[in-house]
């Protein structure tokens, strides 16, 4: 089945600092990848997603691009804020067609802390 | 647009005492899924349901864990009897094919304790 690696945690910054949290994944045929975040005392959010190789995606200041050579999803920011402390789960989904229906297996999380 | 709905929010009970969790998707989308996220763990599927059908329940403890969509709205997770290892955040989620992928929507979860 796939699996989906992160890079340990946790991460702490100072504000304006540059972030880069890892993500590669092992699986078969032609997967989706997603970040989703967590902040404190909600709950899981959609943050952005590619959908084929070299695609890349956006929210908020953040972007990651789908680097199927490498099997990577990198997230990075350029100026990160104390705004985006939360948990930061990076995800895979099996292609769209055939009987998967999009379930999403998840990395385990890295925990990011930005100070003033 | 309402979000998942998931109740209760907090559990509480002892083991070997059962337990059930409910979850209403957002209106129209046909695939829901069940999650157990474990503390300081990413979430782990433990069951998806298009429509009223089953997708795919291959990592649910079936001897211990139940789930229905019998109308293929809402749904209903259930632990019987439970254990101190499910004590965790279960995860209701509901999806729509958008732009070539599903994009999932989660509710705010259940968190439950087993003592």
């Amino acid at each position: 089945g796939n699996s989906v690696t992160q890079m340990e945690g946790p991460v702490t910054l100072s504000e304006e600092a540059f972030l880069t949290i890892n993500c590669t994944y092992t699986a078969t045929g032609y997967p989706s990848p997603f970040w989703y975040v967590q902040y404190p005392g909600e709950g899981l959010q959609l943050l952005l997603k590619a959908t084929k190789a070299d695609d890349k995606g956006s929210n908020k200041g953040f972007e990651a691009t789908y680097r199927k050579e490498t099997t990577s999803f990198h997230l990075e920011k350029g100026s990160v804020q104390v705004s985006d402390s939360a948990v930061y789960f990076c995800a895979l989904s099996p292609n769209a067609g055939g009987t998967s229906y999009g379930k999403l297996t998840f990395g385990q999380g890295t925990i990011l802390t930005v100070h003033p | 647009e309402a979000g998942v709905a998931q109740s209760p929010r907090y559990k509480i009970i002892e083991k070997r005492q059962s337990v059930a969790f409910w979850c209403n998707p957002i209106s129209g989308h046909a695939t829901l899924y069940w999650y157990q996220q474990i503390l300081g763990q990413g979430p782990k599927l433990l069951i998806q349901f298009q429509n009223n059908g089953v997708v795919d329940d291959s990592q649910l403890p079936k001897d211990r864990f139940s789930a229905e969509r019998l109308k293929g709205v809402d749904s209903t997770l259930k632990i019987q009897p439970a254990k101190l290892e499910d004590s965790a955040v279960y995860l209701c989620a509901s999806s729509i094919l958008t732009s070539g992928s599903y994009e999932q929507y989660f509710g705010p979860g259940t968190r439950l304790t087993v003592t």
